[in-house]
């Protein structure tokens, strides 16, 4: 495998259902990131990771909830979710170094909640 | 805070026109400039980037400069073709707001009819 991972691809939850998605990037990079793209809104950014530390959560809800075990893993645990956040979420990651900021992403997992 | 305005899509255009998509943006410091292109039911992938005034990024075609004066970064390609059709994004990197941090525009999405 080579990039950024993502799995699963697509994924039907209820709302009551607790899942999770799962990212891995095979880049050797320090910082790992969690994006929402939804249907006529700009990219937003949920969560960043850098050496495995949480350095920003923009007020994302509490239904969302990260986890970053390693430089190279990370996930995003889903309960309790409303349609509302039905989405593309898009895993990203970067070397961190001064200067520019040069992302990479994953293909992404297509939510949906019913 | 920082902010990144493209033109609205969608653009539809004809195999081998000439295409422009406008980006302008707004920086507390001094910005490194993106454009990151997805594909339908892909991730977002690197098209070019310029990192300080007057750089040209280049890539399959696709142009851009990076105009300080003017605060642009608008993508140019001569002659588009079909495999072209996808959604672009401008975006930027300012280490004044945290060299981690991608600001986005909202995507303008280019459709190319043979």
């Amino acid at each position: 495998e080579t990039g950024v991972t993502q799995t699963p691809r697509h994924l039907v939850m209820g709302m009551t259902n607790k899942k999770s998605l799962k990212c891995e990037q095979h880049l050797g990079h320090n910082a790992m990131y969690w994006y929402k793209q939804s249907a006529k809104k700009p990219l937003e950014l949920m969560f960043v990771y850098n050496f495995k530390e949480q350095t920003e959560n923009n007020s994302v809800p509490s239904r969302f909830s990260p986890e970053c075990p390693n430089s190279s893993h990370l996930f995003l645990h889903l309960h309790t979710l409303q349609p509302e956040d039905s989405a593309l979420y898009l895993c990203a990651s970067s070397q961190v170094t001064t200067g520019h900021n040069e992302q990479f992403f994953g293909p992404g997992t297509r939510l949906t909640v019913l | 805070g920082d902010s990144v305005t493209q033109m609205e899509g969608p653009v539809t255009l004809s195999e081998e026109a000439f295409l422009t998509i406008n980006c302008t943006y707004t920086a507390t410091g001094y910005p490194s400039l993106f454009w990151y292109v997805q594909y339908p039911g892909e991730g977002l992938q690197l098209l070019l980037k310029a990192t300080k005034a007057d750089d040209k990024g280049s890539n399959k075609g696709f142009e851009a400069t990076y105009r300080k004066e003017t605060t642009s970064f608008h993508l140019e390609k001569g002659s588009v073709q079909v495999s072209d059709s996808a959604v672009y994004f401008c975006a930027l990197s300012d280490e004044a707001q945290g060299a981690q941090k991608l600001v986005f525009g909202q995507g303008t999405r280019l459709t190319i009819n043979p």
